[in-house]
């Protein structure tokens, strides 16, 4: 049984330019959470979809970072320009709304920006 | 006040040794409560989930109170595979499945 399947595993760009994260949650799960990482911050939750609508993306840090939910299988987060302060590992969860349902995480983007 | 604080540690205890973890929580609604492992470089992985009655599994045990918001994890007899980082967990509630992420307790076991 696959679990979140996230694209690509490492990513290094250069400042200014388009980064598209993608995800593919765990089939049957409704609710899809984009997380960012790092040192100094920890995990941070960026938007949560909950059947392929975002329910909260006050943790999206500006109007650089977007992110979609065309379908139940696939999500994308773009940042348009990357910064090199975006460069962190970027994690995809997904879950079954639901009493006591916990996420289950993809193995992360570790995006560089340089 | 962070929604989720735990000790950031580093925790350093010997093999064997019992070691506890506390996290407080600031959503008094809050209903789900879990613990996550991650180790170096690694996705944060469910360790177990968080009961009212207190939740035991193997050497790990998970309490909860929520009169004063808090929940602990209690490792016992640890290992050396036992050094990661513990995480936090709870629900927002009224928000779906929405989880919200304690910054992280750092364990380090030594022979």
């Amino acid at each position: 049984d696959a679990g979140v399947i996230q694209s690509p595993r490492h990513e290094v760009t250069e400042m200014g330019q388009e980064v598209t994260l993608r995800c593919k949650p765990i089939s049957g799960h409704n609710s899809l959470f984009w997380y960012r990482q790092t040192m100094m911050r920890g995990l941070e939750l960026l938007i949560y979809f909950n059947n392929n609508v975002p329910i909260d993306d006050s943790g999206m840090p500006e109007d650089r970072f977007s992110a979609k939910m065309p379908n139940a299988s696939f999500s994308t987060l773009k940042i348009q320009p990357s910064e090199p302060r975006d460069s962190a590992v970027y994690f995809c969860a997904s879950s079954f709304t639901g009493t006591r349902q916990s996420a289950f995480f993809g193995q992360g983007t570790r995006l560089t920006v340089v | 006040r962070k929604e989720v604080e735990q000790d950031p540690g580093p925790f350093n205890v010997p093999e064997g040794a019992t070691v506890a973890f506390n996290c407080t929580y600031s959503n008094s609604a809050s209903q789900s409560f879990f613990w996550y492992r991650q180790d170096c470089r690694k996705e944060p992985k469910l360790l177990m989930s968080v009961y009212s009655s207190g939740n035991e599994d193997g050497r790990f045990t998970a309490q909860l109170n929520r009169a004063s918001q808090y929940i602990s994890l209690l490792i016992r007899d640890s290992k050396l595979s036992d050094s990661a980082t513990y995480l936090c967990v709870v629900n927002v509630p009224n928000q779906g499945g929405k989880l919200i992420f304690g910054q992280g307790t750092e364990l380090s076991v030594k022979p």
